[in-house]
């Protein structure tokens, strides 16, 4: 079966460029999530849609955007790039399951960006 | 909020060598996931724990989930060249609703000399 899938896998940007990175889960999930990794840490979560809806937002400004379609494949959108926002950004997908406190993530190899 | 603190930050160790490091925070987490990463990839789910106290191994993984909920331990028997890479340990964030919600330890650095 296949893993979780991202495009691009790597990218150059100019500052105050946009930038539209795509995942698509493993078959059967239902919930994506966007990570952000910056060279040397852990990733930072950036938001988690499930069903479509946004289910969950970390601390990024409204610059990050993203959405999740009918086939439950997800784009994540930055506008107006800045230097800092160079890093691998990782997409998860999770499989439906029942009740809270469970959150294994299935990782994509991500999408490295670099913003010049 | 939530914060992870793993230690050590490296371990450059022989090959046949045992491995352990730890995972600490300041609240409570009903979860505890212990990822690897290789270099230009993803994060890959070792071992998942989901009860205070219990022991899990995976192969010659082995990680336990503190008697606190405050902390996690990850050993490795035995290691080889393949280990290499960075370990991750990470918990559902607050409220439980943890869905694609996860928060990382900032990573530990493992490098194995054959």
């Amino acid at each position: 079966d296949a893993g979780v899938t991202q495009s691009p896998t790597h990218l150059i940007k100019t500052r105050g460029q946009q930038v539209t990175l795509r995942c698509s889960p493993i078959s059967g999930h239902k919930s994506v999530s966007w990570y952000q990794q910056v060279l040397g840490q852990g990733p930072q979560f950036i938001f988690q849609y499930y069903e479509k809806e946004e289910r969950g937002r970390g601390n990024f400004p409204d610059r990050f955007s993203a959405r999740q379609f009918p086939n439950y494949s997800s784009e994540l959108n930055v506008n107006a790039l800045l230097l800092g926002d160079s890093a691998l950004y990782l997409c998860a997908s999770s499989p439906t399951r029942g009740g809270p406190n469970t959150g294994e993530l299935f990782f994509g190899e991500g999408s490295r960006l670099t913003v010049l | 909020g939530q914060q992870l603190n793993q230690s050590p930050q490296s371990m450059f160790i022989q090959e046949g060598e045992d491995v352990s490091m730890n995972c600490t925070s300041s609240s409570i987490f009903n979860t505890w996931l212990w990822y690897k990463q290789d270099p230009g990839e993803g994060p890959v789910l070792l071992i998942a724990l989901y009860k205070a106290g219990e022991l899990t191994s995976n192969g010659r993984l082995t990680a336990q989930f503190g008697i606190t909920r405050k902390d996690s331990f990850l050993n490795i028997s035995a290691s080889i060249p393949s280990d290499v890479g960075i370990y991750f340990c990470a918990g559902p964030n607050a409220g439980g609703t943890s869905y694609g919600k996860l928060t990382f330890g900032q990573g530990t650095i493992l490098t194995v000399h054959p």
